[in-house]
């Protein structure tokens, strides 16, 4: 069964930095891109990050135009642990962040699973 | 960048009733497709891909059609449980985009 577990979310202050995790189970992780999806509150849905699979710890990164530079994806197959360090955070990147995998190696492809979401508010 | 615009927004209907929501693109995507539904504090659950693809375990009242820039969504006969929000993504091109959601509510 796939499961994703994502953690890290919070309260920060405009300006501050947080690294959201997921923890992946249930199939071989490095085979399949993932990525993250974002979802502010009362709002839709919002692709934000996403980085393809491969053999190795690494993978061709890929980034909405409202987070480039300031959000990294990473992923750690020997962890089966995919990261986003997000820094320089905004009042408008207050949202659930959901981990999704994606349905096969390459990032732009439909998400067959996901988790269930971590809250990151950013207030003062 | 492909914008995707759903109708309508909310949609009202009854249980039986049989219930359709379109996604149009701003530009042609093939196939390249896929819905979702949300219920609320719940992550979204993949229904149909490649426009008209049902995905594993999902009951056979979803269909979806279309191609190029108009797709649509199909529920043959509403259940209770199918009363939520539906999402249709592109996945032509990076990067991929979302609807802005149809509530499907009940009457």
């Amino acid at each position: 069964e796939v499961q994703l577990l994502e953690s890290g979310g919070g309260l920060v202050q405009p300006g501050g930095s947080l690294r959201l995790s997921c923890a992946a189970s249930g199939f071989t992780f490095s085979s399949y891109a993932m990525s993250w999806v974002r979802q502010a509150p009362g709002r839709g849905l919002e692709w934000v990050s996403g980085i393809s699979g491969s053999g190795g710890s690494g993978g061709n990164t890929y980034y909405a135009d409202s987070v480039k530079g300031r959000f990294t994806i990473s992923r750690d197959n020997s962890k089966n642990t995919l990261y986003l360090q997000m820094n320089s955070l905004r009042a408008e990147d207050t949202a659930v962040y959901y981990c999704a995998k994606v349905s096969m190696i390459v990032v732009v492809q439909h998400f067959d699973y996901w988790g269930q979401g971590t809250l990151v508010t950013v207030s003062s | 960048d492909i914008q995707m615009t759903q109708s309508p927004s909310t949609l009202s209907a009854s249980v039986g009733d049989r219930v359709t929501i379109t996604c149009r693109a701003s530009q042609s995507i093939s196939s390249w497709l896929a819905w979702y539904q949300q219920k609320p504090g719940k992550a979204p659950k993949l229904l149909i891909y490649k426009a008209s693809s049902l995905e594993s375990g999902v009951p056979s009242r979803f269909s979806g059609s279309g191609s190029g820039t108009e797709f649509s969504l199909t529920i043959s006969s509403l259940q209770p449980d199918d009363f939520a929000t539906y999402y249709c993504q592109q996945y032509n091109s990076y990067p991929c985009s979302f609807g802005q959601g149809t509530k499907l509510e009940i009457k």
